[in-house]
């Protein structure tokens, strides 16, 4: 079955610190890699995404790594504040008209004060 | 500010009940989708819709139908409401590819007693 698995469940990091959430994929078909983040009470919002024709993507303190011959992206959370505890899903999409996104099941992000 | 509308925040229900969860989204968005979120097992899909009067089942269909008589209303519908059904309902659409992304409405958390 086709999936996007994602670690670790949950991450605590230190304010200041690096968070890192990996992503691994199976299906070479997939060509959009998008990040979505979702507080307490929120539906998710997309974060940042990334195609498998660039290795990185940097928007802010948001930095999306991709191996495409390993097939996996991680996502990077530069200088965390508490303001970034939320819960990260990874998630793949195809080219073709088959329009569903498929998430990773998530990561639980606190960032200690 | 666009926006994907979920008419109820909270709702809680009696077994055997016939519940409606409904969505609104205003960007003219062709595609619609029903997921359900529950702790460690991340977003479900239930239930898309490609175009009005369209309807696909998504990984966990059993227990609900849809209704899409609108290109912006698409609701989710409990045929007879379960305690195992007690979740947060998730509503998102998007354009005509998902590689855009989806937008999602904010909830609806359903308690079946």
């Amino acid at each position: 079955q086709q999936q996007v698995k994602q670690s670790p469940q949950s991450l605590i990091v230190q304010k200041g610190g690096i968070s890192i959430i990996n992503c691994a994929y199976e299906n070479t078909a997939f060509d959009y890699f998008p990040w979505y983040q979702q507080f307490p009470g929120k539906g998710p919002a997309l974060l940042i995404a990334i195609r498998p024709d660039v290795s990185e993507k940097k928007e802010g303190r948001f930095t999306i790594s991709f191996n495409k011959s390993a097939k996996q992206f991680s996502l990077h959370i530069m200088d965390s504040q508490p303001g970034d505890s939320a819960t990260y899903f990874c998630a793949a999409s195809y080219r073709n008209r088959d329009d569903k996104i498929i998430f990773g099941k998530g990561t639980r992000l606190h960032i200690l004060p | 500010d666009v926006k994907v509308t979920q008419s109820s925040r909270y709702l809680v229900k009696r077994t055997g009940e016939k519940v409606f969860l409904e969505c609104v989204q205003d960007m003219d968005h062709e595609n619609m989708f029903w997921y359900r979120q529950d702790p460690g097992l991340g977003l479900r899909l239930i239930y898309f819709s490609y175009d009005v009067k369209m309807k696909e089942k998504g990984d966990i269909p059993e227990g609900y139908s849809v209704s899409r008589e609108k290109k912006e209303r698409f609701s989710l519908i409990l045929e007879s409401a379960s305690t195992n059904q007690t979740s947060m309902y998730l509503c998102a659409s998007s354009e005509y590819t998902a590689n855009y992304g989806y937008t999602f409405g904010s909830g609806t958390r359903l308690t079946v007693v």
